[in-house]
């Protein structure tokens, strides 16, 4: 079966540093994306992960290790358009098809 | 990066009738389309994966009767939403993944409210 597991709120002050993690039992695994989504619009992509280990991109990086089936998504000096629903998927290495955790929605504050 | 178009990104319809979407490729070639439904406040559940050529599969639990997909050429498929009714009301959203990437693009999504 398939669980991907994210908190889902989350509260941070801007130019601040948030960390958004994400738990994951699927029965394969391709790699992990993260996308964030601003409400009413297609999510955008941030970052994809399938080696262990840390992938920076400016102000966000992503963390994955495969065997404790665990990623982050770390933002960093936030700003307010950072206030969005950010969304962990994992690839199925079976069917190739992307699963969704129920998503993380972040407000940030001034 | 890659393009997909998704139209109509809002539609309101009458409950009884059908409602087409449609979703394509702009610069490359999708012989693999996924469809998705998200209610308000709620993540992306994926519906059906749409096959070029081929039947689509749907996820246990989706109607295929209710939900039909099409895909007839490498750039588009499409998604009809048959006898809508309110509950029927959400957004939907398609993507597709070249075959030169790992990374899915999404369409622009569209609002479907059934009245």
């Amino acid at each position: 079966g398939q669980n991907i597991d994210q908190p889902t709120e989350m509260t941070a002050t801007e130019g601040a540093i948030v960390q958004i993690n994400c738990t994951y039992q699927t029965s394969g695994f391709n790699g992990l994306f993260w996308y964030q989504q601003h409400a009413g619009e297609a999510p955008t992509f941030l970052s994809y992960n399938v080696l262990d280990g840390l992938e920076e991109k400016g102000r966000f990086s992503s963390f994955l290790s495969r065997s404790k089936g665990y990623s982050y998504l770390l933002l960093k000096e936030l700003q307010m358009k950072d206030s969005a629903s950010y969304l962990c998927a994992v690839e199925d290495g079976n069917t190739g098809k992307l699963i969704f955790g129920q998503g993380t929605t972040l407000q940030v504050k001034p | 990066g890659a393009v997909v178009s998704q139209h109509p990104s809002r539609v309101i319809c009458k409950s009884g009738t059908s409602v087409k979407i449609e979703c394509r490729s702009l610069d490359f070639q999708a012989t693999t389309m996924f469809w998705y439904r998200q209610f308000p406040k709620q993540s992306l559940m994926l519906m059906a994966t749409s096959n070029e050529g081929s039947k689509a599969t749907y996820e246990q639990g989706v109607e295929k009767d209710k939900f039909l997909i099409n895909h007839a050429s490498l750039t588009l498929s499409t998604l009809t939403v048959t006898s809508a009714h309110p509950e029927d009301s959400s957004f939907y959203i398609c993507s597709a993944i070249p075959h030169y990437n790992t990374e899915a693009f999404f369409g622009q999504g569209t609002r479907l409210t059934v009245v």
